[in-house]
């Protein structure tokens, strides 16, 4: 069964203390991995998108890397405007054009 | 301009009701998604439509149903309220060609069944 595991549930850091959030998955016919933030009440917020393994993307204190099997999201001297939960997901392609993702259950980041 | 909205923001009705939730994307999207997020916040894909194909995820009951008058809405009819039917509902828009398939969701509708 297609599976996106995402760990630790739950992480604490100080400010300015740098951390990495881990999204394993276990998927076939992976056409992409997605990362979202999602804030008390609101609705996930896209981050980044990584296609292939080697592939990186950045975006201020935030950057997500991506192998065969897993993707890191790496938090450089987090501050607190960075607490939130962060969701990945993981889109297949499977009959459908649209290719529907499923969603780990997420790490709820405090800093 | 809000991307995509959805209404109500909160909605609490009684068992055995019928309801709907409205999503609107202003982003010229072809494909427009309903989500399901449970109280331990686990998102679970609904449906995912655009006017090609409706792809309806097995386990969703079939007293929900999407409806979409035009490209840019996607409502959700849900018939004869649960209590288990209690979450927060999400709708989504994507663009499906060019191989970019970045899902932008709504603010979230909460239901609440008693």
């Amino acid at each position: 069964e297609d599976q996106v595991t995402q760990s630790p549930e739950a992480l604490r850091l100080q400010e300015g203390e740098s951390s990495s959030l881990n999204c394993s998955y276990t998927v076939s016919g992976l056409r992409g991995l997605f990362w979202y933030r999602q804030d008390p009440g609101k609705g996930p917020e896209f981050l980044f998108t990584l296609y292939s393994a080697g592939e990186e993307k950045e975006k201020e204190r935030l950057k997500a890397t991506l192998t065969k099997k897993e993707s890191f999201l790496h938090i450089t001297a987090p501050k607190p405007e960075d607490s939130a939960t962060y969701l990945c997901a993981v889109r297949m392609n499977y009959g459908g054009s649209q290719g529907n993702l499923i969603f780990g259950k997420g790490t709820k980041l405090s800093v | 301009d809000t991307a995509v909205s959805q209404t109500p923001k909160y909605l609490v009705t009684q068992m055995g009701n019928d309801k709907s939730i409205k999503c609107e994307q202003n982003l010229g999207h072809d494909t427009m998604y309903w989500y399901k997020q449970d109280s331990k916040k686990f998102l679970k894909i609904m449906f995912s439509y655009n006017n090609k194909e409706l792809i309806i995820n097995e386990t969703v009951p079939n007293r929900f149903s999407p409806k979409s008058p035009d490209k840019a809405h996607l409502n959700l009819h849900i018939n004869s309220l649960e209590l288990g039917d209690s979450a927060v509902y999400f709708c989504a828009s994507s663009q499906s060609s060019g191989g970019y398939f970045e899902q932008y969701f709504g603010p979230g509708t909460r239901l609440t069944v008693t």
